[in-house]
C-alpha cells in the first residue's frame, strides 16, 4: 500500500524559511515524479512544484519559483521542499502527490497534508 | 495556463438520486483530466483520471466522460459518503497543472 507521510510545517514568521519532507513507502520510488500542492484555507488546490523520477528536471509555479525549491533522496524514500522569503499567502496545509508514472501523469496518491502557518 | 472552470458551485442532491457536474477548459486538454474528491479535513482522493479511468478502488457509481474542453463527473446513485466537494483538473499542459475550483455536492 502506498503512503505518503509529510512533516515540517510549523508557524513561521513572515520572510522566514522551513523544510518540508514526506516520506514515502509502498512504492518504488524513484519510478515515480513527485509534487507537491497547497490548499490555503478554506480555499481550492494549487499546484507548487514537480520533479521528476531522477531528479533531474524541477518545475515551479510563477508564485514559488526563486523562493522554494523541491528536491528528492531517492536512497531514503524522501521528497523534500525547503521554503524561503514567505509570506503571510503562503499559509496553507501542503500535500505531497505521487504521479501515475512520469510528469505528465495524473496525482494518484497524497499524503495528509502539513500546516504551514506565515504569520507575525 | 489553462483555467478550469467547474459549474455548479453547488449542487443539492438527495440520496439515491444522479449527481452531473461539469468541468470545462479554457483550451483543450485531450483526456488528460482527472476528477479528485476532497472531504473535510482530508486530502484529495483520485476519481478518475484520463478522463474516464476510475482509479483503484473507486466504485462503479463513479464515472467521467469527455475530452478536449467539456469534462462530465456522474455519480449515478449518491450514497451518504459521496456528499464532499469534487475538484477537476488538468495534466495536458505539465507542468502548469490546473486545477478547477470546486463544486460542493451538498445533500438536499
Amino acid at each position: 500500500e502506498v503512503q505518503l507521510l509529510e512533516s515540517g510545517g510549523f508557524l513561521v514568521q513572515p520572510g522566514g524559511s522551513l523544510r518540508l519532507s514526506c516520506a514515502a513507502s509502498g512504492l518504488t520510488f524513484s519510478s515515480h515524479a513527485m509534487s507537491w500542492v497547497r490548499q490555503a484555507p478554506g480555499k481550492g488546490l494549487e499546484w507548487v512544484s514537480t520533479i521528476s523520477g531522477s531528479g533531474g528536471n524541477t518545475y515551479y509555479a510563477d508564485s514559488v519559483k526563486g523562493r522554494f525549491t523541491i528536491s528528492r533522496d531517492n536512497s531514503k524514500n524522501t521528497l523534500n521542499l525547503e521554503m524561503n522569503s514567505l509570506r503571510a499567502e503562503d499559509t496553507a496545509i501542503f500535500y505531497c502527490a505521487k504521479h501515475v508514472y512520469g510528469t505528465a501523469s495524473a496525482f494518484d496518491y497524497w499524503g495528509q497534508g502539513t500546516l504551514v502557518t506565515v504569520s507575525s | 495556463e489553462i483555467v478550469m472552470t467547474q459549474s455548479p458551485a453547488t449542487l443539492s442532491v438527495s440520496p439515491g438520486e444522479r449527481a452531473t457536474l461539469s468541468c470545462r477548459a479554457s483550451q483543450s486538454v485531450s483526456i488528460n483530466l482527472a476528477w479528485f474528491q476532497q472531504k473535510p479535513g482530508q486530502a484529495p482522493r483520485l476519481l478518475i483520471y484520463s478522463a474516464s479511468t476510475r482509479a483503484t478502488g473507486i466504485p462503479a457509481r463513479f464515472s467521467g466522460s469527455g475530452s478536449g474542453t467539456e469534462f462530465t463527473l456522474t455519480i449515478s446513485s449518491l450514497q451518504s459518503e459521496d456528499f464532499a466537494v469534487y475538484y477537476c483538473q488538468q495534466y495536458n499542459n505539465w507542468p502548469l497543472y490546473t486545477f478547477g475550483q470546486g463544486t460542493k455536492l451538498e445533500i438536499k
